[in-house]
Order: C-alpha cells, then sequence, then structure tokens
C-alpha cells in the first residue's frame, strides 16, 4: 500500500506571497492532520480534517487554512507569506473506521514539504 | 509548563547497550501515547503506539506507560548505530476521537559503535 504523498516537495517563495500544500493520504485513511516543524518549535499542530469536516485546530492564526476533498486528499494554504513560516510542513494519515471517540487512530507521516520563505 | 516533555539529550550508548528514553505529559486525561523515530532531514516513522498502563514489546523495542504518574517510556534493547536518531513521544489529548497529537522536542540519540 503506498504511503502519505505530499507535493510539492520543496517551495521556495517570498514574503507576502501565499502558497498551497497538497496531501494524499494512505487508500483508505479518513483522517488528514497538518503539522509544522521548526527547529525552534519543534513539531506543532496546525489542524486535522475528517470526511470533508475540519475537526480540531491548533494555536495558528488564520493565514493558515486548510480543506479536505471527498476523496480524502487534503490541502493546506498559508497566505501572506511570513519568514517564519519557513518550515517542514508533515501531513499525516490516519484510518478512522468510525470517527468515534476513542483517542485517535495511529499516524502515518509523508515526507513533508519544505518551505522557504525569502 | 509544556504539553509533553522529553530530556532533549544528546543521550550517548555504545553499541549493544539499552537506551532509556523518557517522556511526561501534562494531561491527565490523554489517551493515546506514541513514540516516534525521525532520521535527520526525514520525517517521523512510528515505533510504538501504547494505549494502557504497563508494557508492550515490538523487537528490540518496549514502550512503558504509567498513567498515574503521567510518564511514558521507551526501551531500546541491543542499540545499533542504525537506532541513532531523533526520538519523538507524542500525546493525543483529545477524547471526543480527534487527532491532536502533542509532540515533545525529542531526544536524540546516538549509538557509538
Amino acid at each position: 500500500k503506498a504511503g502519505v504523498t505530499q507535493t510539492p516537495r520543496y517551495l521556495i517563495k517570498t514574503r507576502g506571497q501565499q502558497v498551497t500544500l497538497s496531501c494524499s493520504p494512505i487508500s483508505g485513511h479518513r483522517s488528514v492532520s497538518w503539522y509544522q516543524q521548526t527547529p525552534g518549535q519543534g513539531l506543532q499542530f496546525l489542524f486535522e480534517y475528517f470526511s470533508e469536516t475540519q475537526r480540531n485546530k491548533g494555536n495558528f492564526p488564520g493565514r493558515f487554512s486548510g480543506r479536505q476533498f471527498s476523496n480524502s486528499r487534503s490541502e493546506m494554504n498559508v497566505s501572506t507569506l511570513e519568514l517564519g513560516d519557513s518550515a517542514l510542513y508533515l501531513c499525516a494519515s490516519s484510518l478512522e473506521l468510525t470517527g468515534l471517540a476513542g483517542g485517535g487512530d495511529t499516524q502515518y507521516f509523508g515526507p513533508g514539504t519544505r518551505l522557504t520563505v525569502l | 509548563q509544556k504539553e509533553v516533555e522529553q530530556n532533549s539529550g544528546p543521550l550517548s550508548v555504545p553499541e549493544g547497550a539499552i537506551a532509556s528514553l523518557n517522556c511526561t505529559y501534562s494531561d491527565r486525561g490523554s489517551q493515546s501515547f506514541f513514540w516516534y523515530r525521525q532520521y535527520s532531514g526525514k520525517s517521523p516513522e512510528l515505533i510504538m503506539s501504547i494505549y494502557s498502563n504497563g508494557d508492550k514489546e515490538d523487537g528490540r523495542f518496549t514502550a512503558q506507560l504509567n498513567k498515574a504518574s503521567q510518564y511514558v517510556s521507551l526501551l531500546i534493547r541491543d542499540s545499533q548505530p542504525s537506532d541513532s536518531a531523533t526520538y519523538l513521544c507524542a500525546v493525543n489529548r483529545d477524547q471526543t476521537g480527534a487527532n491532536n497529537l502533542f509532540f515533545g522536542t525529542g531526544t536524540r540519540l546516538t549509538v557509538i559503535p
């Protein structure tokens, strides 16, 4: 079974621009989560989508947004880029067969998109 | 207080020794716990998940969970140079089923041949 894929793998943008990152989960997985990883802050949760709905959101400004499509693929968008947005953006998928309470299934990470803002 | 705390290390052990990695978490209601390994320049890969108090073994790896003490650990037996990586402890706090992993800053492990 193919793993989580993310495109593009590398991006260079300038301040003020916007960017869209894409994530395709493992086949059959219904939940997609996004994380930002920086040397200073480590891995931080951005948001999670399940059945095309944002189910959980981390503590990031509204410039960070996302969506999920009916085939579970997900995109995240960052508008008005700032230098501090330079990071590795990781997508993770999990099965979530029932979507019911239970503590969360295991998340499997994609290779990430390395975003550099100049 | 951070949600998830790990000793950042670095931790160095000789090849063949036991490496012990520790993690504490702040939310007593946390339900699920994970250990990920991350090689430099790569994304995290799952090593172990643990949901109940006690030990869980998988090959050379043993995860231990003590919810009363809010403590999770990972033991790596017969450490190999290929185990050299950063180990991330992650805790899912959400009790509704939603995913919201809080990660520690990671412990850097070096296994010396």
